[in-house]
């Protein structure tokens, strides 16, 4: 079995902190794809990297694949409630690209 | 609004008894999925259809079939419902196979056998 794990598993944190959380493999993946799930609804895109080392943001969310491609983080500054949620990372299945593993993610609570 | 639309969103069946989840796209992507989702294991791939009147097995495909009914939709059925099979199941959609397109997710049916 594909061995995809996400740090720490649940989180939670005050209003205007920072954190950061993890997807970490001892495989080398093509691609991470990064997802956001709210409670009672499917699992959000929220963003793909392809190239090692890349850094991708989205507003307050910074994106990082590792240099060797085989791990990556998730950075969020100054959090606000509207960012709780369930965050997964994905990666193509290591017999089948035509398969996404997912991590079984971290849970995060921002309270106000 | 344009997405993945299952039904129904909650169900509950007695051991033994049939089901089929329906699931339909209306972005004209090529490839659907099934997932099910169980506390602390993520979500595990049940069945994908790469283009319309082709499935395959993904990792935990014993207890279900499927069917492409056409581009737009796929069904995932439950022939005889065990406990074990509790769990919340997710339709998704992407426009190819390949791992730098991203999956559509549907809002999710949850199903609990007793």
């Amino acid at each position: 079995t594909q061995l995809l794990e996400q740090s720490p598993q649940f989180l939670s944190i005050q209003e205007g902190e920072n954190l950061t959380v993890y997807c970490n493999s001892s495989s080398v993946f093509s691609s991470l794809q990064w997802y956001r799930q709210e409670p009672g609804e499917g699992p959000v895109l929220l963003v793909t990297v392809v190239t090692g080392g890349e850094v991708k943001k989205l507003k307050r969310l910074t994106f990082q694949f590792g240099d060797a491609r085989k791990d990556s983080s998730l950075h969020i500054t100054a959090a606000q409630p509207g960012d709780t949620g369930l965050y997964l990372c994905a990666v193509p299945h290591r017999s089948s690209a035509r398969q996404l593993t997912f991590g079984s993610g971290t849970q995060l609570t921002v309270l106000p | 609004n344009a997405g993945v639309t299952q039904t129904p969103k909650f169900q509950v069946l007695k051991t033994g008894q049939s089901m089929t989840l329906q699931c339909a796209q209306d972005m004209n992507h090529n490839s659907m999925y099934w997932y099910r989702q169980d506390p602390g294991m993520g979500l595990r791939l049940i069945y994908y259809s790469a283009s319309e009147g082709t499935t395959d097995k993904g990792e935990v495909p014993n207890g279900y079939n499927v069917s492409r009914l056409n581009k737009r939709e796929f069904s995932l059925r439950l022939e005889s419902a065990a406990p074990s099979q509790t769990s919340v199941y997710f339709c998704a959609s992407s426009p190819v196979q390949g791992q730098n397109y991203g999956y559509t997710f549907g809002s999710g049916t949850r199903l609990t056998v007793v």
